[in-house]
């Protein structure tokens, strides 16, 4: 079964550093979604994309986050300075429409 | 404002009996869908059941089934015949309204223990 995949599994990143996290969602969906996972609290919404440009962002997501399609298969989710509250597990998600399926996820820690 | 609200931070069950993990929400669309996520301890999310605002009958996969009662906007997962497997952290989730593919909201989970 296809699967939503989600490269590196863990990121160790110096605070105020940019990361990359990266994600191949399912080949044939069109909506695709960054979520974020603080140790031990619920998953929060970032930021939904589709058809090329994001169509929703929450109040995390502010300037220091951007997200890309580069070509057909990659989505990437960009921190241009990381910040120690960033330390989160960050899930990529897709779906064609219905049940969203989710990645792994990279579990990034600031240092 | 959405809402998905599960009380029971934590649980403990035998092996081999049925569970029901409780979930409640609160939206003002009328169409809607909800979902029930599984996040063993390996950390990824592992999508269970999802039930549809308009669908009629109760959804089923596998030992999963969903208690959906819409007039008291509860949407209950049933787990049967519970296996040591299953111990993990079960997340509600919601979108609204379902015809637009935006984000899921997440209740803040509820952690299953299996006991041999």
């Amino acid at each position: 079964e296809p699967e939503v995949t989600q490269t590196p599994s863990h990121q160790v990143t110096q605070m105020g550093q940019e990361v990359i996290l990266r994600c191949v969602p399912i080949s044939n969906h069109l909506y695709f979604y960054w979520y974020r996972q603080i140790l031990g609290q619920k998953v929060e919404f970032l930021v939904s994309f589709y058809n090329n440009e994001i169509s929703e962002k929450s109040e995390i997501f502010d300037d220091q986050f951007s997200v890309e399609r580069p070509d057909g298969s990659n989505f990437t989710l960009k921190i241009r300075s990381t910040k120690l509250e960033d330390s989160a597990m960050y899930f990529c998600a897709s779906t064609p429409g219905g049940p969203q399926h989710f990645g792994d996820g990279t579990r990034l820690s600031i240092l | 404002a959405q809402k998905i609200t599960q009380t029971q931070p934590g649980m403990f069950v035998q092996e081999k009996e049925a569970v029901t993990l409780d979930c409640t929400y609160d939206t003002s669309d009328p169409s809607y869908g909800l979902f029930w996520y599984k996040q063993p301890s390996s950390g990824e999310m592992i999508f269970l059941i999802y039930q549809g605002s308009y669908d009629q009958q109760n959804a089923t996969e596998g030992r999963y089934s969903l208690n959906f009662q819409k007039a008291r906007k509860s949407a209950n997962l049933v787990i049967s015949a519970s296996q040591l497997g299953d111990s993990a952290m079960y997340f509600c989730a919601m979108r609204a309204p379902m015809n637009r593919d935006d984000k899921i909201i997440f209740g803040k989970g509820t952690r299953l223990h299996i006991l041999p």
